[in-house]
């Protein structure tokens, strides 16, 4: 069956400028995370929805970063007023619940800010 | 103190060499563990779940020490395509459901 799907698959901005990054999680997957890794490093958590519940957004590094996501499909990852320290590797992965169960990573947006 | 710990390596082998990895976890509720995989400029893919009583596929054994709270990865007769960065992922129920992710041991396999 189809994977985790995200897009675009590289992002070039301008400082300032506003991105918005996409991803389609697995169907049937009620769980999705967001993840941010940047060049040589470890994976940092962004967010997390699981269902209907209210989104974990303690990983969110400011006010720039927002997320969201219709239902148990599609979900939006936007910065705004990008910074240069924002380019980096964004990944998306689902899994079929919450902190419990296997995740699937997306190919990942490799966004560079100049 | 971070929640996952690994050694960053660089592990670096020959063909045929057995290897093992650990990785230190600080939340004693966690209970779901998981090794990952990680090439270069690629997305990490599921390499296997740890369980209780530990678990083996193919040249792959996980073992899990609770009482350490520390999970391990051994890879017996290494092949030129093992080598990748392996993340260790544990989950945190009682701060939330997100996982922790280890920043990764990097292995060389070495003809």
């Amino acid at each position: 069956g189809a994977g985790v799907s995200q897009s675009p698959s590289n992002k070039v901005t301008e400082k300032g400028k506003d991105v918005e990054l996409r991803c389609d999680p697995i169907s049937g997957h009620t769980a999705l995370y967001w993840y941010r890794q940047r060049l040589g490093q470890g994976l940092e958590f962004l967010i997390y929805f699981q269902g209907n519940s209210a989104p974990d957004k303690s990983g969110l590094p400011s006010d720039r970063f927002s997320a969201e996501r219709t239902g148990e499909s599609v979900s939006t990852l936007t910065i705004q007023r990008t910074q240069q320290e924002d380019s980096a590797v964004y990944l998306c992965a689902s899994s079929t619940l919450a902190g419990v169960a296997t995740q699937y990573f997306g190919p990942g947006t490799r966004l560079l800010v100049l | 103190r971070k929640e996952v710990e690994q050694d960053p390596g660089p592990f670096n082998v020959p063909e045929g060499a057995t290897v093992a990895f650990n990785c230190t976890y600080s939340n004693s509720a966690s209970q779901s563990f998981f090794w990952y995989r990680q090439d270069c400029r690629k997305e990490p893919k599921l390499l296997m779940s740890v369980y209780s009583s530990g678990n083996e596929d193919g040249r792959f054994t996980a073992q899990l020490n609770r009482a350490s709270q520390y999970i391990s990865l051994l890879i017996r007769d290494s092949k030129l395509s093992d080598s990748a960065t392996y993340l260790c992922v544990v989950n945190s129920p009682n701060t939330g459901n997100q996982f922790y992710f280890g920043t990764g041991t990097s292995l060389t396999v070495i003809p």
